[in-house]
């Protein structure tokens, strides 16, 4: 079983509006992180929010929010005001156990999210 | 600047050939990953190492190598072993355990590498 799945290949979305990218993970480790990653066309992986399981609130990084429903295990992305730089594919994560040492991370499939003017 | 550099940008291997990737980071991160994306695809884990002079193999290890000799440096072997190594391949390290944040992957700008 897929350990972290992106039902959207695409979306598309109007500049200035905000747009939801979804992401809904399986484990059943208690201790565990939630990461989205932003792809561009160049390649590099640009970490944009974390979330961690025993956070109380949804992570905010400027635009970015995490949307964190853990009874539904899903963690997604919105994005407020688009903007033509946010054309890319964005990447869901997930690290599972991590107290006790270094963990890995299970990554999406990713959506490619299109910005138009 | 702080940060992660992989080189070349672009590799060409002909069959039967083992190339290695260079990953350096000034970050002052204990821990480093590679990984291998293909078209259409996320990432997936080949070998991460947490100290210097240790390292664990990943999800796809077969057909590579790597070294952990200094704290900078992670260098990825692609050896003839690997029947299919074209790819995007990407270095990350990350501060090290403890508070979650530093787990937090920081990735470098990715080596293409086409078989010829």
């Amino acid at each position: 079983a897929q350990k972290i799945t992106q039902t959207q290949p695409g979306m598309f979305v109007q500049e200035k509006e905000a747009v939801t990218l979804d992401c809904t993970y399986d484990t059943s480790d208690p201790s565990y992180g939630l990461f989205w990653y932003k792809q561009p066309s160049s390649g590099e992986m640009i970490f944009l929010i974390y979330q961690g399981s025993y956070d109380q609130q949804n992570a905010t990084e400027g635009r970015y929010s995490l949307n964190f429903q853990k009874a539904r295990k899903s963690a997604n992305l919105v994005i407020s005001a688009s903007q033509l730089g946010d054309s890319a594919m964005y990447f869901c994560a997930m690290r599972e156990g991590g107290d006790s040492g270094y963990s890995t991370l299970t990554f999406g499939k990713g959506t490619m999210l299109l910005v138009s003017p | 600047d702080g940060g992660i550099t992989q080189s070349p940008k672009y590799l060409f291997r002909k069959e039967g050939q083992n190339v290695t990737l260079s990953c350096e980071q000034n970050l002052n991160h204990d821990a480093m990953y590679w990984y291998r994306q293909d078209p259409g695809q996320g990432l997936r884990l080949i070998y991460y190492s947490q100290i210097v002079n240790d390292f664990q193999k990943g999800d796809i290890a077969e057909g590579y190598s790597v070294s952990r000799e200094k704290k900078e440096s992670f260098p990825l072997t692609v050896t003839s072993a690997q029947k299919n190594p074209t790819a995007f391949y990407l270095c990350a390290s990350s501060p090290g355990v403890g508070d979650p944040y530093q787990e937090t992957q920081y990735f470098g700008p990715g080596t293409r590498l086409l078989v010829l």
